[in-house]
C-alpha cells in the first residue's frame, strides 16, 4: 500500500520563529490534507491540497503531485500552534475518502 | 464547526464484553468513517459508510463492526472487547462535493 512519511517527527521551535513540515508519499494521490490535533487531542482540517498551493493566514501549504511530496510551512509560530500534524493522502483509484495517515510532526512552541 | 457528536466520550469496559460507540452528525454528509488512533500508528482507518445500509471495511477492521440505519448515525460496535482494542476512536464525515474530512471530539475507550 501506500506509505505516507513525515519530517521531522519532533520539532521544538521558540515563539516567533518559521517552521517547515514535510509530507512524503510513496504512490500518485487524488487526495491530500493537513490536519492539526491540538494538546486536547481534536483534530482540525487545515487544507485540502492534492496540488498547488494554498493559504490561510499565518499558514500555507504546497503539494508537488509529479514529485510526491507536500510541505507545510508555519511562519511567526505561536504557542498556540503547538501540537501534532497529519498528513493524510487518498491513493489514485482508492474509495473517496480512505486517508492513509502519517506518523505526524510533533510541534512545541516555547514562549 | 462541523456538526459531529460522539457518545460515549470515555468508557472503561472489561474484556470480552460488547461495546457500542455512536457518532452522530448533523451535516446530513453521505460519507462517515471511524478511525483509531494509537501511539506510533497515527489515524488508521477501521470502517466506513458511503450512505445508509453501505458500509465497508478498511484497514483495520477485524473485531469491529458497524451500522447505519440513518444518515445521521454510525454505530461502531466492538462483539467482545479485547485490550488490544484500547485506543482513542474518531468519528469523522464529508459531504458528496467535498473532499475536506471533518473530525469528531473522538471516545476514549479503555478495554481492562
Amino acid at each position: 500500500g501506500i506509505q505516507v512519511e513525515q519530517s521531522p517527527p519532533d520539532l521544538i521551535l521558540q515563539e516567533g520563529a518559521n517552521s517547515t513540515l514535510r509530507c512524503n508519499f510513496s504512490d500518485s494521490v487524488n487526495n491530500l490534507q493537513w490536519f492539526h490535533q491540538n494538546p486536547w487531542g481534536q483534530l482540525i482540517n487545515l487544507f485540502y491540497i492534492p496540488s498547488g498551493t494554498k493559504q490561510n493566514g499565518r499558514l500555507s501549504a504546497t503539494t508537488v503531485a509529479t514529485e510526491r511530496y507536500s510541505l507545510l510551512y508555519i511562519s511567526s509560530s505561536q504557542t498556540t500552534d503547538s501540537g501534532v500534524y497529519f498528513c493524510a493522502v487518498e491513493y489514485y483509484g482508492g474509495s473517496q475518502g480512505n486517508l492513509i495517515f502519517g506518523k505526524g510532526t510533533k510541534l512545541s512552541v516555547k514562549p | 464547526d462541523a456538526g459531529i457528536t460522539q457518545s460515549p466520550r470515555h468508557k472503561v469496559t472489561e474484556t470480552g464484553t460488547p461495546v457500542t460507540l455512536r457518532c452522530h452528525q448533523t451535516e446530513n454528509h453521505r460519507y462517515m468513517y471511524w478511525y483509531r488512533q494509537d501511539p506510533g500508528h497515527g489515524l488508521r482507518l477501521i470502517h466506513y459508510s458511503y450512505g445508509v445500509k453501505d458500509t465497508d471495511k478498511g484497514e483495520v477492521s477485524d473485531g469491529y463492526s458497524v451500522s447505519r440505519s440513518k444518515t445521521e448515525d454510525f454505530l461502531l460496535t466492538l462483539e467482545s472487547a479485547t485490550s488490544s482494542q484500547t485506543s482513542v476512536y474518531f468519528c469523522a464525515i464529508n459531504g458528496e462535493q467535498s473532499y475536506e474530512q471533518y473530525f469528531g471530539p473522538g471516545t476514549r475507550l479503555t478495554v481492562t
